[in-house]
């Protein structure tokens, strides 16, 4: 799987939105991007993922560039709940071998009221 | 969304004993489920691959006598760390596949070992 790079750690307002970059300027043509967010002492939370398109679910919207090299997980009013450590991932569906995610470091986001 | 139940959510135990840790898909099924550990403020390290109805294949570095893993249905895989010591001591955290195309994650347990 495509290693990605994220900054550790982002500031955000309450009620602002919320843009998390990540770079990933190795990933294959069939591997998609994932953002799982991990709330403290909590298990991971699936949030979005997408290919080449943008998406957009209840959650969050991902902005991925043309180029696929990197994404932009967008929240867009984010709420103190929202403090969390986002992990940005990319890898292959389907298979097993395609099934583990590998974590990065992730950015810890505070949202600050 | 798909759930996945992890139980216990915490435990603390004596050096020395075993300790077991469920990890069940609630509302599907799953061929193969993930165990991670995380030690505070690092990221997850997976441990190893659990495979309905066969042995689980474990990453470099990590202990299969010291960490058994049972995948013995669809819905269900246990982690027992045997002989626990004080530097066992960690948040375990399992996953589950669902449909190929995301993985689910339990809630996690914190096992303290004294």
């Amino acid at each position: 799987d495509a290693k990605t790079t994220q900054p550790p750690s982002m500031d955000c307002a309450e009620g602002r939105a919320a843009n998390l970059p990540c770079n990933h300027s190795t990933i294959s043509g069939n591997e998609y991007v994932y953002w799982y967010r991990q709330i403290h002492s909590q298990g991971p939370q699936y949030i979005i993922h997408g290919l080449k398109n943008n998406e957009t679910n209840e959650m969050a919207s991902l902005i991925i560039t043309e180029d696929r090299k990197s994404s932009t997980l967008i929240l867009p009013h984010a709420t103190l709940r929202d403090t969390a450590v986002y992990y940005c991932i990319v890898r292959v569906a389907g298979g097993n071998a395609g099934n583990m995610l590998t974590f990065g470091g992730g950015t810890r986001l505070m949202v600050k009221p | 969304g798909a759930v996945v139940s992890q139980h216990p959510s915490r435990v603390i135990c004596k050096s020395g004993t075993s300790v077991k840790i469920e990890c069940r898909s609630l509302d599907f099924q799953a061929t193969t489920m993930f165990w991670y550990r995380q030690f505070p403020k690092q990221s997850l390290m997976l441990m190893a691959t659990s495979n309905e109805g066969s042995k689980a294949t474990y990453e470099q570095g990590v202990e299969k006598d010291k960490f058994l893993i049972n995948h013995a249905s669809l819905t269900l895989s246990t982690l027992t760390v045997t002989s626990a010591h004080p530097e066992d001591s960690s948040f375990y955290i399992c996953s589950a596949q669902y449909r190929n195309e995301k993985l689910f994650f339990g809630s996690g347990t914190q096992l303290s070992v004294l």
